[in-house]
């Protein structure tokens, strides 16, 4: 019954390699959103869709690019990694509601080599 | 530019120990102030929405407050399993996309 989840938890790979990261929630919700936290926990939005829509893209490499298939799922597809992009990513969903509260999958570690 | 600044970065209580965490914002029109609680290597879980000031939450240990330029996040009596870190996020009246905008946290260490 996991609300928001994220496929692989870790991700150890090479510099120049192509790697995805998938996200899926079952709660329903219209929107949802790629969080990027660096070592010093800090939160930061990447990428937001609604029903399928990019809303947000904030000013990430376009190395990234999400990718939406239905509103349950939305996937992250990072080409050339960098050590740089060694972090923690996290899914987030909301219903339509503006002010609806954001439920955070497990996150995803990924270590770039 | 919207920006939220937490402080202490670290808190280290002895269980029993009351204190608050501030969460000091400054934004183009506030509509929600969000808290989450962060245990190691879990995804934010979500704790309180408050959407203008003078507004207060409690949950068991946990209650927020906020005014117009800072939230606080009171734990009363805190106990070793109220150890984590705590984020604080706003989202701006001029946002049509959810968007949060995250502090850096405070870490909170509850030794029994």
């Amino acid at each position: 019954d996991t609300a928001v989840s994220q496929t692989p938890k870790y991700l150890v790979t090479q510099m120049g390699n192509d790697k995805s990261i998938k996200c899926e929630q079952n709660l329903g919700h219209d929107t949802m959103y790629w969080y990027k936290q660096d070592s010093k926990k800090f939160l930061k939005i990447m990428f937001s869709y609604n029903n399928k829509e990019l809303i947000i893209n904030e000013t990430v490499p376009n190395r990234f690019s999400p990718k939406s298939p239905d509103k349950a799922h939305l996937n992250l597809h990072i080409n050339s990694l960098e050590l740089g992009d060694s972090a923690v990513y996290f899914c987030a969903s909301t219903a339509s509601g503006l002010t609806d509260t954001q439920y955070f999958g497990p996150g995803t570690r990924l270590t770039v080599l | 530019e919207d920006q939220v600044t937490q402080s202490p970065e670290a808190l280290r209580l002895q269980e029993g120990e009351s204190s608050s965490l501030n969460c000091s914002y400054t934004v183009s029109g506030l509509r929600g102030l969000f808290w989450y609680r962060q245990d190691p290597g879990k995804g934010p879980e979500f704790l309180f929405t408050l959407y203008s000031a003078g507004e207060e939450k409690e949950k068991e240990r946990l209650k927020a407050t906020l005014t117009k330029k800072e939230s606080f996040l009171h734990i009363t009596a805190p106990k070793p399993e109220d150890s984590a870190t705590y984020l604080c996020a706003v989202q701006a009246r001029s946002s049509n996309t959810g968007k949060l905008i995250f502090g850096q946290g405070t870490t909170l260490q509850v030794k029994p």
